[in-house]
Order: C-alpha cells, then structure tokens, then sequence
C-alpha cells in the first residue's frame, strides 16, 4: 500500500538560513512525487513535482526537492529561508498505476525573523 | 482564469440534513478528487473520479457519495451527515496527460455538523 511521512510536525528555521522539510514513502513501482504549500485560510497550492528524469527538481518561490530513490526520499529544500515562507507543507505521493494519492500529515515551518 | 471552485465555502449544519457540496472546474482536466483535512492527519482521499461515470473510493469514503455526470463537476454529497464529518473540504482536479498530473485545488468548504 502507498504511504506518505513527513517525520517533523514543525521545523523553526531562522530567516537567511536553509531549511529542509524531510518526506519518505512507499509505493509499489515508480512513483510520482509532489510538494504543496498551504498559507492560511488558503487552498492548497503546487510547488513542485518529481515524474521522472532529473532527481534534482527546482520548483516555484526557490524551492527544490531531491529525488532519493534508494532511501525512499524526496526532502523539499531552499538555501535561504524567507519568513514569507512560513506556512504548512504536504508531501504527496502517487504510484505510477495507482490512481490514489497520497498525502503526508504535513509539517508546518515557522521562519523566524 | 483557471480555477476550481467549490460551494458553499462555508456551511453550519445538522446531524441528518442532507447536504451538497458542488464542485466545478474550467480546465477540461479528467481527474477530479475530494479531500478532507483535519488537524493533525493532513490531507485523505475521499473519492476520486477518473472520467464521467467513473469514480472510485479513496480512503475515507464511509458518509459521502459523489458523482460525475459531467467532466467539469464533481458535488460531494453528505446524506446523513454526523458530527464526526465536521471537517475542512477540498475538490481538486488535474490532467493525467503524461508530465503533468499536477493538482489544482479549490478554497475549500469549512463544514460544521452539530
């Protein structure tokens, strides 16, 4: 069965250094993986995604994610943090049959000013 | 623009008064899906739908029933709902066109059942 872990339910990180917001899963054959942000009072919006090719995927707002196929990773990073980047994360996942998706619990990062 | 948009966006309601929450987008996109979000267990998959007439449950199915007679809409419909559904809604849609699979999301529909 597919499953989604975001380990860290809150990451603090002072604004101007990196942040790294952790995800593992499980999934049957190939997977695609996916990062959203929510801000507050907001719907969910994409930043970024894993299909295929390069495991070093860039997406909006500086963010980047890396494929990890053999540690069954893809942690979202940024090299400096902005406390406009305050906000909850979710991880999701979907097996390259599967129709479900997947969503992690989500962890929420405070940047501090 | 393209969007997904969902109505109501805010509901109070009863145990047992028959609701539904109706869901529309603008993008021709063929995979439509309701999730609900409840503090501390992220986001689950209530039902998604692949095309017109097929629809599949995800994980949490138990108290809703959906249908898609029409590629653009997807309501969400709560028969007999119970306090326990008192939850924040979310309709998204996407595009299974290879390299996309992109989810687009609504506002969400905050709904409390008494």
């Amino acid at each position: 069965a597919q499953s989604v872990a975001q380990p860290e339910d809150q990451v603090n990180v002072a604004e101007g250094n990196p942040l790294t917001v952790k995800c593992t899963y499980s999934v049957s054959g190939n997977p695609y993986l996916f990062w959203y942000v929510q801000y507050p009072n907001r719907g969910l919006q994409f930043l970024l995604k894993y299909i295929t090719g390069d495991n070093l995927v860039k997406g909006s707002y500086g963010f980047e994610a890396e494929f990890n196929k053999s540690q069954t990773s893809f942690h979202l990073k940024k090299p400096s943090a902005l406390v406009s980047d305050s906000a909850l994360y979710f991880c999701a996942v979907r097996g390259y049959r599967d129709d479900k998706i997947i969503f992690g619990k989500g962890t929420r990062l405070h940047i501090l000013p | 623009e393209a969007q997904v948009t969902q109505n109501p966006r805010y509901l109070i309601t009863v145990t047992g008064k028959k609701l539904t929450v109706t869901c529309s987008q603008n993008m021709n996109h063929e995979y439509m899906s309701w999730y609900r979000q409840d503090p501390g267990l992220g986001l689950r998959q209530i039902y998604y739908s692949m095309n017109v007439e097929v629809t599949d449950k995800g994980d949490v199915p138990e108290g809703y029933k959906v249908s898609r007679k029409e590629k653009r809409n997807f309501p969400l419909i709560l028969e007999s709902p119970s306090p326990n559904q008192t939850s924040l809604y979310f309709c998204a849609s996407s595009s299974r066109v290879a390299g996309t699979d992109t989810q687009y999301f609504g506002p969400g529909t905050r709904l409390t059942v008494l």
